[in-house]
Order: structure tokens, then C-alpha cells, then sequence
């Protein structure tokens, strides 16, 4: 069965340092993956975008997350965070050839960022 | 260009009714998608409709039905509710053959 793990559930970083949140995940076809970001009592806004061809994929607020298929890892990294990025952030897959509603999430990763 | 839009924000029911949750697509999105995020969890995929029918269903019991209209908004309903419904449920929208899904700001659903 696919799934999604993302490694760490709370990760404490202070302003301006980097941060790296790791997801990894399990599939024997071929996948997509997004990273999403969910700010305190609403929903998901869409962060980034694997899809298909560069492994590196940029998204909004500078971060940007590199997909590892013999890794089968899709970390999501930023180098210099801000108060505001305090969130919970989630992983998710989908697969090709499988119904393209069908995204499997992983439980979360809560970044605190302290001044 | 409005997003997606669900409704009602916050809701509260008894062990045993049914509750009917409505969510309306981004703008030119013709496929709903309806997920349920627990406490503490990832959102978990509940079903799929695309021209008005049901395409995929997750692992849910029958007592999560759902429906779309011509003019692609949808509605979940839930019968015969149980305390472990409580849940914040997401409606995502997209368009047919694109992958990515945008969503809404959710309904709070507290089951008492």
C-alpha cells in the first residue's frame, strides 16, 4: 500500500536559520507529490509542485523541495525562515494512471519559528 | 477570481443526525474532491465526483454519500453521525486532467 511519512512531527527553528521538513514515501508506480501549508484554522494552500522532468521544483515563499526517486524522498527546504512561516506543513502523493483526486497525505510536520 | 468556498464554516451535532457540508469549486474547476482531516492528522481522501457522479471513493463507510450539480459545486453528506466524525472536512477542486487541487478553508464538524 502507498503512503506518506514525514519524519518529524515538530521541528523548532529559530528566524533567519534554514530548515529542512522530510517526507518520505512508498509506491510501486510512478508518483507526483505537492507539498501543502496549513496556517492555524484554515485550509491547505499548495506550496510546490513535483509533477514531472527537473528533480529541483521552486515554490511560493522561497522554498523549494528536490525529488529523490531511489530515495523516494521529497524534502522540502528553505534557507532562511520568518516568523510567518510558523504553520503545519504536509506531504502528499499522488499516483499516475490512479484517479487524480486520490492524494494520500502525511500526518504533518509543525514548524515553529522563534525569534 | 474566487477560490473555493465551503460552507458553513463551523458546525455542531448530535450522536445520530445527519449533516449536509457544501462546497463550491474555484472558478472553471469542473471536479470536486472531498477529504477528512482529524485531529492531529493528514487529510484523509473520501471521494471524487466528476460530471455529477461519484469517479473514486477512499476508505470510508456508506454513511459518507455525496452529490455534484450541473454547476459543478458539490455536497457531502453524513448519516447516522458517530463522536469520531468530529473532524475538519476539506473540499478540493480541480480540473479534469490536471493534477493539482486546491482547497478550501475547511468545515469544523464537532459531533457531541
Amino acid at each position: 500500500a502507498q503512503s506518506v511519512t514525514q519524519l518529524d512531527s515538530q521541528v523548532p527553528v529559530f528566524e533567519e536559520a534554514p530548515v529542512e521538513l522530510r517526507c518520505n514515501y512508498s509506491s510501486s508506480v510512478s508518483v507526483y507529490l505537492f507539498w501543502y501549508v496549513q496556517y492555524p484554522n484554515q485550509g491547505l494552500q499548495l506550496l510546490l509542485k513535483y509533477l514531472s522532468g527537473s528533480t529541483l521544483v521552486k515554490g511560493i515563499n522561497g522554498f523549494e523541495a528536490e525529488f529523490n526517486k531511489s530515495q523516494t524522498s521529497f524534502h522540502l527546504r528553505k534557507p532562511s525562515v520568518h516568523i510567518s512561516d510558523t504553520a503545519e506543513y504536509f506531504c502528499a502523493v499522488g499516483h499516475y494512471g490512479g484517479s487524480q483526486g486520490n492524494l494520500i497525505f502525511g500526518k504533518g510536520t509543525k514548524l515553529s519559528v522563534k525569534p | 477570481d474566487a477560490g473555493v468556498t465551503q460552507s458553513p464554516t463551523h458546525l455542531i451535532k448530535t450522536r445520530g443526525q445527519q449533516v449536509t457540508l457544501r462546497c463550491s469549486p474555484k472558478s472553471g474547476h469542473d471536479t470536486v474532491s472531498w477529504y477528512q482531516q482529524a485531529l492531529g492528522q493528514g487529510p484523509q481522501f473520501i471521494f471524487q465526483y466528476y460530471e455529477e457522479e461519484e469517479r473514486q471513493r477512499g476508505n470510508f463507510p456508506d454513511r459518507f454519500s455525496g452529490h455534484q450539480f450541473p454547476n459543478y459545486s458539490s455536497e457531502l453528506n453524513v448519516n447516522a453521525l458517530l463522536l469520531g466524525d468530529s473532524a475538519l472536512y476539506l473540499c478540493a477542486s480541480s480540473l479534469a486532467g490536471s493534477y493539482e487541487q486546491y482547497f478550501g478553508p475547511g468545515t469544523r464538524l464537532t459531533v457531541t
